[in-house]
């Protein structure tokens, strides 16, 4: 089925160690977006890209690195987790920019923990 | 930069009764409003969108939206809820020209349907 596909869908970390959290749509989308989610903050953007090779950051963009090598996939890479990073991380893409075609369509999430 | 604003947090209810989720926001430019919805465990599905023309848009699920200018208001209104609908709900804007293009989330509006 077309969509985002995130994975894994679960993680639980020790502070310091890296890892990366992937994120494919099969829509041919060329914006893409990381927001995290936490009790009472609602999303905050990380960071996002407009095509194939362009990201920039968001809100909340230290502590994660991203990039862009073909429209399909825009992993997110944590170098160092450490507990402040503990959230649900989404993945979303959309054909126009501001999202004024059908909105972003968001993948089902990956819950990090760091402990 | 824009900005949303969720005035409840929380938002109870009984089975069959109206209810109205409110969003404010703020911006410098034209924008693009959402709502989206997220159920238990899963990501954001879009509900509707204002875009541009007439102020009253409806979405799936029964929702409607009314878009006030001079508010800078776009509150979420359904007359009949269903159990179902307990979930989360996000308000969003991005900017349809200039400023962030890229979707502000409030911070979530939780409604809960009592039968």
């Amino acid at each position: 089925n077309a969509g985002v596909t995130q994975t894994p869908k679960f993680q639980v970390l020790k502070t310091g160690q890296s890892m990366t959290l992937q994120c494919a749509q099969d829509m041919n989308h060329e914006y893409m977006s990381w927001y995290r989610q936490d009790p009472g903050m609602g999303l905050r953007l990380i960071h996002y890209s407009v095509g194939a090779g362009i990201t920039d950051q968001g809100e909340v963009p230290n502590g994660y690195n991203v990039s862009r090598s073909t429209t399909e996939d825009f992993p997110l890479r944590l170098l160092s987790a450490a507990p402040s990073q503990t959230s649900v991380y989404f993945c979303a893409s959309s054909y126009s920019r501001g999202g004024q075609g059908g909105g972003y369509t968001f993948g089902s999430g990956t819950r990090l923990t760091v402990v | 930069a824009q900005s949303v604003t969720q005035l409840d947090s929380q938002v109870p209810v009984f089975e069959e009764a109206p209810v109205e989720l409110r969003c404010n926001y703020s911006s410098s430019v034209s924008v693009y409003l959402f709502w989206y919805v997220q159920y238990p465990n899963q990501g954001l599905q879009l509900l509707l969108k204002y875009l541009s023309g007439s102020t009253l848009v409806k979405g799936i699920n029964g929702f409607e939206a009314e878009f006030n200018k001079s508010q800078t208001s776009f509150h979420l209104r359904k007359p009949s809820v269903h159990i179902s609908d307990t979930a989360e709900y996000f308000c969003a804007v991005s900017a349809a020209s200039g400023g962030s293009y890229i979707p502000t989330f409030g911070r979530g509006t939780s409604l809960i349907v009592h039968p």
